[in-house]
């Protein structure tokens, strides 16, 4: 069984920094793309940032670039965004999700499992 | 960026109806889009990839059509666990995008 446990999210002060981790299990992590995926409860989806199977790779949403970093440890299975200056606006449960091989392609942008993901809250 | 807008925001119906969910793109995607639906309290779910491949394990009541710029979900007969919020998204280019949700009431 696939699954992808996130963990390290919490609140933060406005400017602070933190480090989610995503724990992947059930699939070979290194053979696919992987992204973070956030979700303001009640509101819509917004992509962040992903990265390919050997962590060469990464892209990131205009609104977290330069302060956020994706990376990937694919011998520990674990997928990581580092996230500093963090601002009100990131506030958001923060999903891990894997990038789908499907119908033989590995797609960098589609979702086809997602962790429970782990709540992150900017504020003073 | 890419912005994808979805008709309508909210639509009410029963049990059995047939619903369309219209996607529209600000510039041509070729059929690099998805569809997810997210029921309260879960993670989305992956249903439809390149505009019309159903997902494997997806009910084939469920389906997808377009190309370019407009895109269709349809569900053909709607079931109590179809009532939830569809999203759908690009992967042409980055940015990758969502489209802003539909949300799907019984009626």
């Amino acid at each position: 069984e696939v699954q992808l446990v996130e963990s390290g999210g919490g609140l933060v002060q406005p400017g602070g920094s933190l480090r989610l981790s995503c724990a992947a299990s059930g699939f070979t992590f290194s053979s696919n793309w992987m992204s973070w995926v956030r979700q303001v409860p009640g509101k819509g989806l917004e992509w962040v940032a992903n990265v390919n199977q050997h962590g060469s790779e990464t892209y990131y949403a205009d609104s977290v670039t330069g302060r956020f970093t994706i990376a990937r440890d694919n011998a520990k299975n674990s997928l990581f965004l580092q996230m500093n200056s963090l601002r009100g606006e990131d506030t958001a449960v923060y999903y891990c999700a894997r990038g789908c091989c499907c119908g033989g392609n590995c797609y960098a942008g589609l979702f086809d499992q997602w962790g429970q993901g782990t709540p992150v809250t900017v504020s003073s | 960026d890419i912005q994808l807008t979805q008709s309508p925001s909210f639509l009410s119906a029963s049990v059995g109806d047939r619903v369309t969910i219209t996607c529209r793109a600000s510039q041509g995607i070729s059929s690099y889009l998805a569809w997810y639906q997210q029921k309260p309290g879960k993670v989305p779910n992956l249903l439809i990839y390149a505009a019309s491949t159903l997902q494997s394990g997806v009910p084939s009541r469920f389906s997808g059509s377009g190309s370019g710029t407009e895109f269709t979900l349809t569900i053909s007969s709607l079931q109590p666990e179809d009532f939830a919020t569809y999203y759908c998204q690009q992967l042409n280019s980055y940015p990758i995008t969502f489209g802003q949700g539909t949300r799907l009431e019984i009626k």
